[in-house]
């Protein structure tokens, strides 16, 4: 069955530290992988996607996601987190069925330590 | 203005209570979805919809009903509210072009709580 999978619920990190956060999926076929950001209040905003091509994925705000196929794995990453990049993470894969449906993980929690 | 806006943001009921909750969006998409999120949850998927005349279920549909009045309205119906009820709910919208990858795009949330 597909699925997505968010190990750390809650991360704090210093600010100006880098930021890891881990996202692994079981998928049947190739995946469309995406990470998505939920600051407080808001509704969700795409941060990147990946669907072929270079493994490496620029997204928006100076983040980047990896995928690799061998570990099933499509990790976020930033190279120096600020205040306001404290949110919750979603990873998310599809499509699923012909109905094109996502499956989203769990989310992770992201504090930022000043 | 927003592409994808619902109403209301917040609403507390009562058990028992009928409740609609409303989602409009100007981009002019075909699909268009209905999510609950629960802390250490994520999202789950209520209801889709990929045109008017298409209305299907998700994982979580016991107690909730929907309707696609319009290509850009979709609204959610709890007939009966009960505690277990109170989330944040999301509507979310996407092209269903082929070859568009189905990207979502997310609407602010009505936070529901049901006493």
């Amino acid at each position: 069955a597909q699925s997505v999978t968010q190990p750390d619920i809650h991360i704090t990190v210093s600010e100006g530290a880098s930021l890891e956060l881990r996202c692994n999926y079981s998928y049947g076929a190739t995946p469309y992988l995406f990470w998505y950001v939920q600051s407080p209040g808001q509704g969700l905003q795409l941060l990147l996607k990946y669907f072929s091509g270079d493994t490496l994925v620029q997204g928006i705000k100076g983040f980047e996601a990896e995928f690799k196929r061998s570990q099933s794995s499509f990790n976020l990453r930033k190279p120096s987190v600020h205040w306001s990049d404290a949110a919750e993470y979603f990873c998310a894969v599809g499509p699923y069925s012909s109905a094109s449906k996502i499956i989203f993980g769990s989310g992770t929690r992201l504090s930022i330590r000043p | 203005d927003a592409d994808v806006t619902q109403t209301p943001r917040n609403r507390i009921t009562k058990t028992g209570k009928r409740i609609m909750l409303e989602c409009s969006q100007t981009k002019g998409h075909d699909r268009m979805y209905w999510y609950r999120q629960d802390p250490g949850l994520g999202l789950r998927l209520i209801y889709y919809s990929f045109d008017v005349k298409d209305i299907n279920k998700g994982e979580i549909s016991d107690g909730y009903s929907v309707s696609r009045q319009a290509q850009a309205k979709f609204s959610l119906s709890l007939e009966s509210a009960i505690p277990n009820q109170t989330a944040l709910y999301f509507c979310a919208t996407s092209d269903g072009v082929v070859g568009s990858y189905n990207e979502q795009f997310f609407g602010p949330g009505t936070r529901l709580t049901v006493l």
